[in-house]
């Protein structure tokens, strides 16, 4: 049963452009959600998060979107940047001593 | 501070036999969780250890198990393994409290 949901396994971008990831959750107990990065055979590195009483988190080019009522948060990116190629997995968790559930990922690539 | 450590990097086993694999959090960090991830799937959940009790625990069959030592160092065993069981295991940590994981650059494991 997969509580977070990346239904784009991939997505390709212009550079200078704006990326859009996207995540679907099940979970209406869910609190705090995250965004890690991962680059090949490197951990994943976090992001952003934002928790579920605000709608909107923004650090520099990165900006998370919360949607309560539909279950839906994005992650933008802007602009694009070819070092911003990776895989961006969505996560989140119910309470802090929870534990956090991640979905499968969308591989992102900024063509230059 | 030193960042999440894992060892070993790679390891080849063949189905039937068990293995052991070892993660250092980051100094401080008394929580440890641990991840398979596998093409596809994402990272899945296996367990979480806080103060050397298992805290949390993920849908994975009772052949993965885990221990945390009182230096917070953790380590998770499979036993029997099977060729399903070739994954990334990554092990991330992180203060009492807080939300954002550390991640290690995980352990690579091939079953034939």
């Amino acid at each position: 049963d997969q509580q977070v949901k990346q239904n784009s396994p991939s997505l390709s971008v212009q550079e200078g452009r704006i990326s859009i990831l996207n995540c679907d959750y099940t979970n209406s107990m869910f609190d705090y959600f995250l965004w890690y990065k991962k680059y090949p055979a490197e951990g994943p590195t976090f992001l952003i998060s934002i928790s579920s009483i605000k709608d909107k988190n923004e650090d520099g080019r990165f900006t998370v979107f919360l949607n309560k009522s539909a279950k839906h948060l994005s992650l933008h990116i802007v602009p694009s940047q070819p070092g911003d190629s990776a895989v961006y997995f969505c996560a989140a968790r119910k309470t802090s001593y929870d534990k956090v559930i991640f979905g499968p990922g969308t591989s992102l690539s900024v063509i230059p | 501070k030193a960042g999440v450590t894992q060892t070993p990097r790679y390891l080849i086993k063949t189905r039937g036999q068990q293995v052991t694999l070892s993660c250092s959090p980051i100094s401080g960090h008394r929580s440890v969780s641990w991840y398979q991830q596998t093409p596809g799937q994402g990272l899945q959940f296996l367990f979480e250890y806080f103060s050397e009790t298992q805290r949390n625990k993920g849908n994975f069959p009772g052949r993965f198990s885990g221990r945390q030592f009182s230096n917070s160092r953790s380590e998770m065993n499979v036993s029997t393994l099977e060729l399903g069981d070739s994954a990334l295991y990554l092990c991330a940590s992180r203060a009492g409290g807080t939300d954002t994981q550390y991640f290690g650059p995980g352990t690579r494991l091939t079953v034939l």
